[in-house]
């Protein structure tokens, strides 16, 4: 099946502590997203990356790092600079390198902090 | 600054019946206007993808239509269901930025 992937479902952290989320993609799609979800609230950009290797901060890049050393992977590292982590974390992939075109999502990584 | 605005944010009604829901979008240059269904918990799912040339379109019991002129999107919802109960995010692509503009959603209950 053709999709991507995002792991774990659900996530606890301890304050102080980093958390990398996963996302996997088979689409064979060139851009990667993250985006952030609070209740009540549109989706935030976290990061982007159009190639491998090749990463842009988003709206709200403070606390939180990526890697795109594959095409099919773009990991998020939440880290303890990170003053608000407790969210819903959506990963997103697009043909090309607009997100102008067709975006497919992944069903999210519900981080908790504890 | 490019902004999507949706209305109402919140919305019920009973199964069978029909609504429709409002976004309201200045994105400049204006390249295409989507509407994706996120269910609780889950990842949101596309429904229709528009451009400017594009008036209508429809995916099922799901219809958008787009006003270029008025700068006005819609989607209709016909013979609602129970599985219909979930957030409807219209989003704007921009031509002159590589990331598109996500409204905050309208949150539809559909009670039986």
């Amino acid at each position: 099946d053709g999709g991507i992937t995002q792991s774990p479902k659900y996530l606890f952290r301890k304050e102080g502590q980093n958390v990398t989320l996963s996302c996997e993609q088979n689409l064979n799609h060139d851009a990667m997203y993250w985006y952030r979800q609070d209740p009540g609230q549109g989706l935030r950009l976290i990061y982007y990356s159009q190639i491998v290797n090749d990463f842009q901060k988003g709206d709200i890049a403070e606390g939180y790092s990526v890697s795109r050393e594959k095409k099919e992977s773009f990991p998020l590292t939440v880290t303890s600079a990170q003053k608000n982590p407790t969210a819903f974390y959506l990963c997103a992939s697009s043909i090309g390198g607009a997100m102008n075109t067709e975006a497919f999502f992944g069903q999210g990584t519900r981080l908790t902090v504890v | 600054k490019n902004q999507v605005e949706q209305s109402p944010q919140s919305l019920i009604i009973l199964e069978g019946k029909n609504c429709t829901l409002q976004c309201n979008y200045t994105v400049s240059p204006f390249s295409n206007l989507r509407w994706y269904k996120q269910d609780t918990g889950r990842g949101p799912v596309s429904l229709t993808i528009m451009t400017f040339s594009e008036n209508t379109k429809s995916n099922g019991r799901y219809t958008a239509t787009l006003d270029a002129d008025t700068k006005q999107s819609s989607l209709h919802i016909t013979a609602s269901q129970l599985s219909d109960s979930a957030s409807y995010i219209c989003v704007g692509g921009s031509g002159g930025s590589y990331i598109p503009t996500f409204g905050r959603g309208t949150s539809l209950i559909v009670h039986p």
